[in-house]
C-alpha cells in the first residue's frame, strides 16, 4: 500500500529564514505530487504540482518553490520567509484514481 | 481562487441530529470531493462523486451533486460528538483528481 510522509509536524521560523518542507511517497512510482497551503480559517489552495522529475508547476505567484529530485521525493523552499507564509502545508500524491494528503506541517513565522 | 464555497461556514447541532452541508461551485468539473479535518490536523478523504452521479452513500454521509445548480450537499446522519471538525467541498476538472480546488469549509460542532 502506498503512504506519504511529511515533516516536519511543526516548524517555527523567523521572518527572513530559509525553509525546507520535504514530503516522500512509498509504495508507488511516478506519482503526481502535489503542495498545498491553509491559511488560518481558510479552504486549502494549491501552490505547485508535480508530474515528474524536475517538472514543477506553480499554481500562484508567491515567495516559495518547489522542487522534485527523485521520482518519489518533493521539497518545498523558501530563501527568505514571510510573515505570510505561515500556515499550513499539506503535501499530497495521485495516480490514477488513488492518491492521499500527508499529515501536514504547521508553519509559523515568526 | 477558491472554487468551491460551503454554506454554513459554521453549524452546531445536538448529538443524534442530521447535519446537512452546501457546497456551490463556478465551473465544470469531472470529481467533487468531501474532505473531513479535525483541528489542525490532516485531511481525511470521505467521499468523491463523479460529475455524471447525482448521489452517493457511504455510511452515514450522503453526498448529492446537481450540476445544473454547480451545488453539491453532503449530509450526515445521527450525528456524533466525534462528528466534530471542519468539512470540506473539494472540486477538480479533470486530469487527476488530486489537482483541487477547496472551498472554505464548513466548521461541524456535534454537541453531545
Amino acid at each position: 500500500s502506498q503512504t506519504i510522509h511529511q515533516w516536519p509536524a511543526t516548524l517555527v521560523q523567523p521572518v527572513g529564514s530559509p525553509l525546507s518542507l520535504e514530503c516522500t511517497v512509498e509504495g508507488t512510482s511516478n506519482p503526481n505530487l502535489y503542495w498545498y497551503r491553509q491559511a488560518a480559517g481558510r479552504g486549502l489552495q494549491l501552490l505547485f504540482y508535480s508530474v515528474g522529475i524536475g517538472q514543477i508547476s506553480s499554481e500562484v505567484p508567491q515567495n516559495l518553490s518547489a522542487s522534485r529530485p527523485q521520482d518519489r521525493q518533493f521539497i518545498l523552499s523558501s530563501k527568505k520567509l514571510l510573515l505570510s507564509d505561515s500556515g499550513f502545508y499539506l503535501c499530497a500524491w495521485s495516480k490514477g484514481p488513488r492518491g492521499g494528503f500527508g499529515n501536514g506541517t504547521r508553519l509559523t513565522v515568526t | 481562487s477558491q472554487q468551491g464555497e460551503e454554506d454554513p461556514q459554521a453549524l452546531s447541532i445536538q448529538e443524534g441530529e442530521n447535519a446537512t452541508m452546501n457546497c456551490s461551485y463556478k465551473t465544470s468539473i469531472n470529481n467533487l470531493q468531501w474532505y473531513r479535518q479535525n483541528s489542525g490536523r490532516g485531511l481525511v478523504h470521505l467521499i468523491l462523486i463523479r460529475s455524471n452521479e447525482r448521489e452517493k452513500h457511504s455510511g452515514r454521509l450522503r453526498v448529492t451533486l446537481d450540476t445544473s445548480k454547480k451545488s453539491s450537499s453532503l449530509l450526515i446522519t445521527a450525528s456524533r460528538a466525534a462528528d466534530t471538525a471542519s468539512y470540506f467541498c473539494a472540486t477538480d476538472s479533470g486530469g487527476s483528481n488530486y489537482k483541487l480546488t477547496f472551498g472554505k469549509g464548513t466548521l461541524l460542532t456535534v454537541n453531545p
